[in-house]
């Protein structure tokens, strides 16, 4: 069965410090990882794929399989980084059925 | 574009009670989805389909759950009888669902449900 783990419910980092939201998932094959993110009063939205190797919004995630580990990271936090941050997965290539993993607080201290 | 629409955003019933949600993708997109998220956890696939056919409906609790999309365009959840461990926030998502590669899910703004 397909397992996504985020050990952190809540994180505050202050304004400037880097950030690391970790990320670690349970599954047998090649799956594709996500990075969702749900600001204030928004919509749950795709920040990044492990699969476009993009920086968004200044943050990266590197897919580590010897690790089973997809850790979000950001060097500078913002204020505006301050949302709920959602990992997930799929394995179903073409299904896209996606295993969301409980999500991380994030909130930026100014 | 517009996005994803639900209705109604909150809903409060006592158990045994019925409710019914609906959802409006994106126009053009294929594939929709609905998701139960309990507070403090991650959304959960109910159910998935592709134009008005079901993909996965395997966490969908049969028994008392039923969604139908006519037309291959709107789709409504129903819950009957609700308990109190349906109180969730259920999300409605949509992609173009080509199946060939993920297609990004967009996600409408949910309906709060409490049941008491």
């Amino acid at each position: 069965a397909q397992r996504v783990t985020q050990p952190e419910k809540l994180l505050s980092v202050f304004k400037g410090a880097p950030v690391e939201l970790k990320c670690n998932y349970s599954y047998s094959g090649s799956p594709e990882l996500f990075w969702y993110v749900q600001y204030s009063r928004q919509r749950l939205q795709l920040l990044l794929r492990h699969i476009s190797r993009e920086s968004i919004k200044g943050f990266t995630a590197d897919l580590n399989k010897g690790e089973t580990s997809f850790h979000l990271k950001k060097p500078f936090a913002q204020e505006e980084d301050s949302a709920m941050y959602y990992c997930a997965l799929t394995s179903n290539f073409g299904n896209e059925k996606l295993t969301f993993g409980t999500g991380t607080r994030l909130t930026i201290i100014p | 574009e517009a996005g994803v629409a639900q209705s109604p955003r909150y809903k409060i019933i006592e158990k045994r009670q019925s409710v019914a949600f609906w959802c409006n993708p994106i126009s053009g997109h294929a594939t929709l989805y609905w998701y139960q998220q309990i507070l403090g956890q991650g959304p959960k696939l109910l159910i998935q389909f592709q134009n008005n056919g079901v993909v996965d409906d395997s966490q969908l609790p049969k028994d008392r759950f039923s969604a139908e999309r006519l037309k291959g365009v709107d789709s409504t959840l129903k819950i009957q009888p609700a308990k109190l461990e349906d109180s969730a926030v259920y999300l409605c998502a949509s992609s173009t669902g080509t199946g060939e590669g993920y297609n990004e899910q967009f996600f409408g703004p949910g309906t709060r449900l409490t049941v008491l």
